[in-house]
């Protein structure tokens, strides 16, 4: 089945600072590809997909682009804020036609002032 | 527009009990997820139902039992809780499209 590998937490950074969260995945054909964000006490949301190759999913200021040559879907912002605090998963689906996806182990993001 | 509503949010149990988390969708939804989250283990599926009346076993499904009560509800019960199912819970429906789901708030549950 599919996989995702994201990189172990957490990362702190200070408000204003460049945010990029890797994400590097394992799949037959070109499945879509997520992230999920995590505020604490909170349950996940979808924060941005990107539906095939060379797709950039944007929302919130974050971006990821769909690089199949490099199988990676790394998060990125340009300048952080407090409220970003939280944790990112990187997910897929399963398999080829899944609707049940595979998650990372997620990525803590702490932003100081 | 509730979306994915658990209760309860919180609950304590004891060694041996039974309980029921509940879980319901407003978004007319086919497909249902029951997830744990643990410290260092993400995320983990335990049961989910691809449509009314189907249901099938995640990667963690023993000690809990599910119901898919219509196409709205989908609960979990725990029949004899030990102190390993301390966690917390997530429910979760999905119907846009491959790997796109919706989550509920969470019921987190300790067992002593």
């Amino acid at each position: 089945g599919n996989s995702v590998t994201q990189m172990e937490g957490p990362v702190t950074l200070s408000e204003e600072a460049f945010l990029t969260i890797n994400c590097t995945y394992t799949a037959t054909g070109y499945p879509s590809l997520f992230w999920y964000v995590q505020y604490p006490g909170e349950g996940l949301q979808l924060l941005l997909k990107a539906t095939k190759a060379d797709d950039k999913g944007s929302n919130k200021g974050f971006e990821a682009t769909y690089r199949k040559e490099t199988t990676s879907f790394h998060l990125e912002k340009g300048s952080v804020q407090v409220s970003d605090s939280a944790v990112y998963f990187c997910a897929l689906p399963t398999s080829g036609g899944s609707y049940i996806p595979t998650f990372g182990r997620g990525t803590s993001l702490i932003v100081h002032p | 527009n509730a979306g994915v509503t658990q209760t309860p949010k919180f609950q304590v149990l004891k060694t041996g009990q039974s309980m029921t988390l509940q879980c319901a969708q407003d978004m007319n939804h086919n497909s249902m997820y029951w997830y744990r989250q643990d410290p260092g283990m993400g995320l983990r599926l335990i049961y989910y139902s691809a449509s009314e009346g189907t249901t099938d076993k995640g990667e963690v499904p023993n000690g809990y039992n599910v119901s898919r009560l219509n196409k709205r509800e989908f609960s979990l019960r725990l029949e004899s809780a030990a102190p390993s199912q301390t966690s917390v819970y997530f429910c979760a429906s999905s119907g846009r499209g491959p790997g796109e789901l919706f989550f509920g708030e969470g019921s987190r549950l300790t067992v002593l």
